[in-house]
């Protein structure tokens, strides 16, 4: 049974700052990643892929993966209050995805 | 581009009642679509899953039940709900032989 664990939080971060978070996996034969973002009492949105070991940056979003650590993080720069959210790590199995329960960030104005 | 459609957004029932809720895809064909619970404070449970017509894998033994009558439809089902029922109900899709799945809007389910 695959896992993925995250911190629940919150993580406060004030606005401008770089927001760090983390997730680690516990099947080493896993090879894709995805961070998702929910807002209270939304649905969960897709904002990052990452399929292969270093980093992959999209905007103000920059995901990192270390396969030998089975770590996978999420790099937030320039954080907004609108960036407050539940953030999700999943890791990519045949067909399934396994998530973690979630970190919240909070960033405050 | 793709749309998932889910309803009712929101729903109140009585134990014991029957329950059914419906999830569309557009603009996609042969989607691999699935079924998740979310808890009050919990992570998200995978509850079904189906990789086309009429083929559904069942992740947790429960009261639901899932069935997929066309490519694009999904549907979740059970015939006497449960006060452990009540949760926030999502549908995805993911591209056959992808990994990445997008939500719908979801169905918040309180059961009374």
């Amino acid at each position: 049974q695959k896992e993925v664990e995250q911190n629940s939080g919150p993580l406060s971060v004030p606005e401008g700052a770089i927001a760090s978070l983390n997730c680690t996996y516990s099947d080493r034969g896993s090879q894709s990643f995805f961070w998702y973002r929910q807002y209270s009492g939304k649905s969960p949105e897709l904002i990052m892929s990452i399929y292969s070991n270093g980093d992959k940056e999209d905007g103000r979003f920059t995901a990192q993966l270390n396969k030998a650590s089975q770590y996978v993080s999420l790099l937030i720069r320039d954080s907004q209050p609108s960036d407050s959210a539940t953030y999700l790590c999943a890791d990519g199995g045949y067909s399934t995805l396994t998530f973690g329960k979630g970190t919240m960030l909070l960033v405050s104005p | 581009s793709q749309t998932i459609h889910q309803w009712p957004a929101t729903l109140v029932q009585p134990v014991g009642s029957p329950l059914s809720l419906e999830c569309t895809v557009e603009g996609t064909s042969n989607p691999n679509l699935y079924w998740y619970r979310q808890a009050a404070g919990r992570g998200l449970q995978l509850l079904f899953y189906s990789v086309g017509i009429g083929q559904i894998s069942s992740e947790v033994p429960q009261n639901l039940s899932a069935s997929r009558p066309q490519d694009r439809q999904f549907i979740l089902s059970s015939k006497k709900l449960l006060l452990s029922d009540s949760g926030f109900y999502l549908c995805a899709w993911g591209t056959s032989g992808g990994y990445e799945q997008y939500f719908g809007p979801g169905t918040r389910l309180t059961v009374t």
